[in-house]
């Protein structure tokens, strides 16, 4: 089977710099896609990794390591408007997957 | 351009109903998704679709079926409700099921009675 394991909550300070993490337990997927949700919205696309290391997209960096089966979400400068649920996901097999979703908090 | 629209966007049914929540994508992807997301979960998939004709199940298809007659079009029948299946659905596109990214109808938020 196919399990992504996130932390379900993370609390941060605006300004600041914080890391989701994602560890899965599959094989043979393409790549690792990030998610964001906003309460009551749809989830939008953030950032795919296909190859191990990290790809930036303006405050956000995703990161892969095919080795370690562990990939991350860094989330730079936060501001208020983060504040939402991240998804990690796999592409496999014709199917995207979700992991259970990381809800995070941004204090002022 | 109106990429992935979803209709309804609130239904309530009574056990037992039947409903089907539609889809339809322009942007001519061969690839199409149902979710559910359970309040505080992530989404789990029901069916997916490579393409016109061709349906599979996902990880939680009990009490739903699909059709996918053309690349535009991809509804979700729930032949019976149940208060189970109380839940927000998503549909979701993609122009290949890998490296792209999915894009994400607004959601239908399904209430069974």
């Amino acid at each position: 089977g196919q399990s992504l394991e996130q932390p379900s909550e993370v609390t941060a300070v605006e300004g600041a710099i914080v890391q989701i993490n994602c560890t899965y337990q599959t094989s043979g997927f393409y790549g690792l896609s990030w998610y964001q949700q906003h309460d009551g919205g749809a989830p939008t696309f953030l950032s795919y990794n296909a190859l191990d290391g990290l790809e930036e997209t303006g405050r956000f960096s995703s990161f892969l390591s095919r080795s370690d089966s562990y990939g991350y979400l860094l989330l730079q400068e936060l501001q208020m408007k983060d504040s939402a649920s991240y998804f990690c996901a796999v592409n496999r097999d014709d199917k995207i997957i979700f992991g259970k979703g990381t809800r995070l908090h941004i204090l002022p | 351009n109106a990429g992935v629209t979803q209709t309804p966007k609130f239904r309530i049914l009574k056990i037992g109903q039947s409903m089907t929540l539609q889809c339809t994508q322009d942007m001519n992807h061969n690839y199409m998704y149902w979710y559910r997301q359970d309040p505080g979960m992530g989404l789990k998939l029901i069916y997916y679709s490579v393409g016109a004709g061709i349906t599979d199940k996902g990880e939680v298809p009990n009490g739903y079926n699909v059709s996918r007659s053309t690349t535009e079009d991809f509804p979700l029948r729930l032949e019976l409700a149940a208060p189970s299946q109380t839940s927000v659905y998503f549909c979701a596109s993609s122009f290949r099921g890998w490296n792209t990214e999915a894009f994400f109808g607004q959601g239908t938020r399904l209430t069974v009675v």
